[in-house]
């Protein structure tokens, strides 16, 4: 009965290659988001859909692109991974003004 | 005691005190506050929120306190509890439902 889950929990993977994460929400939201958290635990966002649609671009690298196929699901595709890359990546979900509900990240590792 | 710089700013109480983590944030405009609650290994998961017409609000052991003056937050936790540790994360959103801009984060460590 998990509400975000996103998989997978632990991404290791060399320079260069190209990588998707998974996320999907049982809440009935209507707005997803990825948030980009760093070494130093800052917690950023990087887009939100709602609704299948791309409503935040947070000047994030086109290397990234996410892609909703319905309300439910928002995957994020990774090209050309860089070192930079490398942090935990959540995904959220959210309705109106109620609280955003997080999954339990990924953490991806460049290599 | 608290420390800054390239580490998570700390607090650290004993079993059974009462805690205040604090937090400014940026915008007067915004109009949603929430607060978080990070474990190892997890995301953020959801204590409590206030909206700008409000200035105190209450839940199970915690107090959210909004001072638009100064744009200033406060979380407070009553009678704190090992399990109580964790980073602890303030969010500010400027019409609500849109993206939340996280402050630091406070890492409280509670001894038993």
């Amino acid at each position: 009965d998990t509400a975000v889950s996103q998989t997978p929990k632990y991404l290791v993977t060399q320079m260069g290659n190209d990588k998707s994460i998974k996320c999907e929400q049982n809440l009935g939201h209507d707005t997803m988001y990825w948030y980009k958290q760093d070494s130093k635990k800052f917690l950023k966002i990087m887009f939100s859909y709602n609704n299948k649609e791309l409503i935040i671009n947070e000047t994030v690298p086109n290397r990234f692109s996410p892609k909703s196929p319905d309300k439910a699901h928002l995957n994020l595709h990774i090209n050309s991974l860089e070192l930079g890359d490398s942090a935990v990546y959540f995904c959220a979900s959210g309705r109106g003004n109620q609280p955003q509900h997080f999954g339990d990240g990924t953490r991806l590792s460049i290599l | 005691g608290e420390s800054v710089g390239l580490h998570l700013p700390t607090l650290s109480v004993q079993e059974g005190d009462n805690s205040i983590i604090n937090c400014a944030y940026s915008n007067s405009a915004s109009d949603y506050f929430i607060w978080y609650k990070q474990e190892s290994g997890k995301g953020p998961q959801f204590i409590i929120d206030i909206r700008s017409n409000m200035d105190k609000r209450q839940g199970q052991r915690v107090t959210v306190l909004l001072n638009k003056t100064v744009k200033h937050l406060s979380l407070q936790i009553a009678a704190t509890q090992p399990g109580d540790s964790a980073v602890y994360f303030c969010a500010e959103s400027y019409n609500q439902g849109g993206k939340l801009i996280f402050g630091q984060g406070t890492e409280l460590s509670v001894k038993p």
